[in-house]
């Protein structure tokens, strides 16, 4: 069955870094999406993704986060200057059509930890 | 702004028990809506979707109801199994999640 892939699976990195997140959506799949999840709290949505822009965004996606879709498979998340606050999970969804008749795929996660 | 809650927030049964977890949202204008199952630690596994138009899916012991114009799904599950035991999230579509069912199934 395919899979949204997500790389690496747990990164650390020191307050005040960038780090990109990589993840490789189902190949069919236009719609491309990033949630978090901190610890012990909800899944929280981030970004929505279609047609090389964002389509939607949340207050949380301000403007330390960015993504984008550098070549036809990867689809990053790249935060530039990292807080503490920052750590936590970080799940990509793809689907296939907007709003998903079909739901959504999500990975397997990024866990991100902040020092 | 769409809310979305499930209840209870944990559950704990004996092994053979069937089952309902509860999911409700605000706002009826919803796409679909989609139950995913977290291990701890883990990512999301996708359980049933059921669209706007549908009333119910089924998958093995699973069964998911959506009664939009109340507001509400159930994700029933019978004979549970310590397998079972994991976080039950609902998702209205689009993007909000209902903070999960944590559930334990005991041996």
């Amino acid at each position: 069955e395919p899979e949204v892939t997500q790389t690496p699976s747990h990164q650390v990195t020191q307050m005040g870094q960038e780090v990109i997140l990589r993840c490789v959506p189902i190949s069919n799949h236009l719609y491309f999406y990033w949630y978090r999840q901190i610890l012990g709290q909800k899944v929280e949505f981030l970004v929505s993704f279609y047609n090389n822009e964002i389509s939607e965004k949340s207050e949380i996606f301000d403007d330390q986060f960015s993504v984008e879709r550098p070549d036809g498979s990867n689809f990053t998340l790249k935060i530039r200057s990292t807080k503490l606050e920052d750590s936590a999970m970080y799940f990509c969804a793809s689907s296939t059509t907007g709003f998903s008749n079909y739901g959504y795929t999500f990975g397997s996660g990024t866990r991100l930890t902040v020092v | 702004k769409q809310e979305v809650t499930q209840i209870p927030a944990a559950l704990s049964v004996p092994e053979g028990e069937n089952l309902v977890l509860n999911c409700s949202f605000t706002d009826s204008a919803i796409y679909n809506l989609q139950w995913f199952r977290q291990d701890p630690g883990k990512g999301l596994t996708s359980l049933l979707l059921i669209q706007s138009s549908q009333r119910e899916q089924t998958s093995g012991r699973l069964n998911a109801s959506l009664d939009k114009s109340s507001g509400r799904s159930t994700l029933y599950i019978a004979a549970s199994q310590p397998g079972d035991s994991a976080t039950y999230l609902c998702v209205v579509l689009p993007m909000r999640f209902g903070a999960g069912t944590r559930l334990t199934v005991k041996p």
